[in-house]
């Protein structure tokens, strides 16, 4: 089982719409979760943390977390173009380290 | 959030000479830094993971006599790419963990060996 997986996408979102993205994870200790935004081309930046279960809002972005269920989400309200990226998942393992999911591909629809 | 830079942004080089990259955490102490190659249109790979003081701990499948990690002190960390051939051409992304859990990234560098 990988440990950190999201669907690859792409997935296509109208301009102004809500954009969902979805992030599950193997390590039931896992204590801390991010999400990450990696233009093409570029590195990956933080957008944002998330560590007790429910939501945590940061304006048009809100992080969902349910840990009984492993699983993460990233919401975007009133999606731009510029939004149109590759979010990645992480999530804190065992031996110290960051895992990162390989990614999901989001288009926004002008 | 805190500031990770990479030096140099680009490189080109012949094959088989050696590259060195560093990479500062400009306004916190990184205990941790990290390393990570990703090659178009695919996912980041970890490489390797650096202390400061301490041997990095490199990923199975990384060679570590061909990349040599130093992490000398608390704002830097150095990659040493060496005998550097064309399939190691990649963007090269450091990572830095200061007392949190949050990583943040430097802008990368894009190597090109000719």
């Amino acid at each position: 089982q990988k440990e950190v997986e999201q669907n690859s996408g792409p997935l296509s979102v109208p301009e102004g719409a809500i954009a969902s993205l979805n992030c599950t994870y193997s390590d039931r200790g896992s204590q801390s979760f991010f999400w990450y935004r990696q233009y093409s081309g570029k590195s990956p930046e933080l957008i944002m943390f998330i560590y007790s279960n429910g939501d945590k809002e940061d304006g048009r972005f809100t992080a969902q977390l349910n840990k009984a269920s492993q699983y993460v989400s990233l919401l975007i309200r009133d999606s731009q173009p510029s939004d149109s990226a590759t979010y990645l998942c992480a999530v804190d393992h065992r031996d110290d380290k960051i895992i990162f999911g390989k990614g999901t591909r989001l288009h926004i629809l002008p | 959030g805190a500031v990770v830079s990479q030096h140099p942004s680009w490189v080109i080089c012949k094959s088989g000479t050696s590259v060195k990259i560093e990479c500062r955490s400009l306004d916190f102490q990184a205990t941790t830094m990290f390393w990570y190659r990703q090659f178009p249109k695919q996912s980041l790979m970890l490489m390797a993971t650096s202390n400061e003081g301490s041997k990095a701990t490199y990923e199975q499948g990384v060679e570590k006599d061909k990349f040599l990690i130093n992490h000398a002190s608390l704002t830097l960390s150095t990659l040493t790419v060496t005998s550097a051939h064309p399939e190691d051409s990649s963007f090269y992304i450091c990572s830095a963990r200061g007392v949190v859990e949050t990583q943040y990234f430097g802008p990368g560098t894009r190597l090109l060996v000719l």
